[in-house]
Parts: C-alpha cells; structure tokens; sequence
C-alpha cells in the first residue's frame, strides 16, 4: 500500500536550534517526494521536492531534505529555527508528475512549536 | 496563492442538507483536485479532474460529488451531508505549463455539519 508515515505529530525547538522532521514512505514506484508547510488558517506551500538526481535538495525558506532510498525517507532539516518556522509540515509522495498531473498522498503532518 | 479561489470560506450546515463548495481559478491548469484535512490524518484525496466533464474518484469519495463544467471550476457537493464529513477542504490545481511539478493549494473552506 502507498502510504506516508510523519512519526513525530508534535516536536518543540528553541529559536536558534536545528531541526529534522522525519519522513518515510512506502510507494510502490520511483517515488517523487515533496514537503508542504501550513501556517495557521492558510493553505499548504511547497518547501522543496525531489524528483531525481542529487539526494540533498535545498528549498525555500533555509529548509533542505536528503532523500535516502535504502531507508525509504525524506527528512527535512534546517540548522537554524527562527519563530517564524512555527507551523504544521506536510510530506508527500506522488507518482512523476508528468504533463502536470500530481495527485498526491500525504503524511499525518507534524507540528512545530518554536520556543523563544 | 496561484490564483486559487475557494467559496464559501466557512460554512456551517445542517445534517442531512445539501452542500456545494467551489473552487475557482484564474491560471488555465489543467487538473483540480479536492482534499480534505483532518487531524491525525492529513490531507486525503476526494476527487480529482483532469480537464472538462473529466473527473475521478480519489480515496475517500463516498458521500462526495464533483463537476467541472468550466476548466476554471471545480464544485464539490455533498448531497446530504453527515458529521463525518466536518472538514477543512482544499482544492489544488496542477498542471500549468512552467509550474508542471507544482500543485497549489487554495486557502481552505471549513465546513461544519451539526
């Protein structure tokens, strides 16, 4: 079954501290894997995605993910939380997105609360 | 938010009603989509189009219809709705040239059935 498993539902930092969010997948294809981040009362926006090619992506925001197939994950990473990270991140995994289509299965989410 | 309208953007309903949520958008995307939210879950595929008069079903679709009559929208009813389906609803589109990779999401409707 395809699935996305976020083990973490809530995990606090304080400001200044690195983060990773875990991520791993079952997908029965070559996975494509994205992270989303949802602030309060707003909807989702793309952080980075993999498609293929070199393991470490870097998005928006300082954010990076290293996919690792043998381990089946897609952890996000930032070395330095600012206040402003505080919300609910997503990872996802679709089939290739070809001609657009991208219909995507998504994990449970994981809060983040960010401490002063 | 890439053009993505969602109406009505709170709605409380009756159960046993009919309700319609529409999503509008302005970028010319070929398919549109239905999620819905809630906790402990994510985000779970209700429907989705990939283009006029075509639609699918996506995992958790029973008690959902969709149409598309306009390649700029993309109802979602909810013939008699039902407690369970008290949601947060989102609609993304896909497909767009330049952005082929992306989906957008809209900003939500939540829906409350009492």
């Amino acid at each position: 079954a395809q699935s996305v498993t976020q083990p973490d539902i809530h995990i606090t930092v304080s400001e200044g501290a690195s983060l990773e969010l875990r991520c791993n997948y079952s997908y029965g294809a070559t996975p494509y894997l994205f992270w989303y981040v949802q602030s309060p009362g707003q909807g989702l926006q793309l952080l980075l995605k993999y498609f293929s090619g070199d393991t470490l992506v870097q998005g928006i925001k300082g954010f990076e993910a290293e996919f690792k197939r043998s381990q089946s994950s897609f952890n996000l990473r930032k070395p330095s939380v600012h206040w402003s990270d505080a919300a609910e991140y997503f990872c996802a995994v679709g089939a290739h997105p070809s001609g657009g289509y991208n219909k995507l299965i998504f994990g449970a989410g994981t809060r983040l609360a960010v401490h002063p | 938010d890439a053009g993505i309208t969602q109406s009505p953007r709170h709605k409380v309903t009756e159960t046993g009603t009919p309700v319609t949520l529409r999503c509008h958008q302005t970028e010319n995307h070929r398919y549109m989509y239905w999620y819905r939210q809630d906790p402990g879950h994510g985000l779970r595929l209700i429907h989705y189009s990939y283009g006029v008069k075509d639609t699918d079903k996506g995992e958790v679709s029973d008690g959902y219809s969709v149409s598309r009559s306009k390649t700029e929208d993309f109802l979602l009813t909810l013939e008699s709705a039902t407690s369970s389906q008290t949601s947060v609803y989102f609609c993304a589109i896909s497909g767009g040239g330049a952005s082929d990779t992306e989906a957008f999401f809209g900003q939500g409707t939540r829906l409350t059935v009492v």
